[in-house]
């Protein structure tokens, strides 16, 4: 199983937005609605900020989206703070009870 | 406070084996699928595989580059989670992290992880 596309970089100044993609198949990202999204700092655990395609843990700010066109992903940070600052990983159920991560983008707070 | 807590984490060389153990507390173990999750040293997130509860069967299952050398069990009376790993290879050095999935949020969602146990295999 393939892992899914992501940018290696995104940047963007404070309050500003920035959106990440995740780019996969018919088979993945563009079959199913288990599309996830993890943010993690450096030498930290990973931290559930999207799941289900575009809905929101507790506790995680609405400056958090996602959607999904096709088989592509997105996650959208808006009001950029500086402690978006990590990287961002997706994920999506891939069918026959298989999960695939995409290779992570670092986003950095200009 | 919902928490997962690992450990076993070593260095072992090529060919060996290792066990880690994932300890659970704050929330019903045996309700819940787990996962392992791990990362290399500077490289990102790959899914090792899952073991469902045993309201679902109780089945595990691994993705290709571990399948036949990892094993996945669990022990609920103790809340803990395991993964045995044989055959190790140099390039299964990495931070291995166990997570729920599909709980408290939506299938295939990993909401609770531990802070992760260092495995190295060299010679």
């Amino acid at each position: 199983q393939s892992a899914l596309t992501q940018p290696p970089s995104a940047s963007g100044s404070p309050g500003q937005s920035v959106t990440i993609s995740c780019t996969g198949t018919s088979s993945d990202v563009g079959n199913y609605d288990y599309v996830s999204w993890y943010q993690q700092h450096p030498g930290k655990a990973p931290k559930l900020m999207i799941y289900a395609v575009s809905m929101r843990p507790s506790g995680v700010p609405d400056r958090f989206s996602g959607s999904k066109s096709g088989n592509t992903a997105s996650l959208t940070v808006s009001g950029l703070r500086t402690e978006d600052e990590a990287d961002y990983y997706c994920t999506s159920y891939a069918g026959s009870n298989n999960l695939v991560f995409g290779g992570g983008t670092k986003l950095t707070v200009l | 406070e919902e928490q997962l807590v690992e450990s076993g984490g070593d260095l072992v060389k090529p060919g060996g084996s290792l066990r880690l153990s994932c300890v659970a507390s704050g929330f019903t173990f045996s309700n819940v699928w787990m996962s392992w999750v791990r990362q290399a040293p500077g490289k990102g997130l790959e899914w090792v595989g899952r073991i469902k509860r045993k309201s679902d069967g109780g089945t595990t299952d691994n993705p290709s580059p571990v399948k036949g050398r990892f094993t996945i069990s669990r022990a609920d009376s103790q809340n803990t989670l395991y993964l045995q790993m044989n055959n190790l290879k140099i390039e299964d050095t990495a931070v291995y992290y166990c997570a729920t999935e599909g709980y408290p949020y939506g299938f295939h969602a990993m909401g609770v992880w531990g802070r992760g146990t260092k495995v190295t295999v060299s010679s």
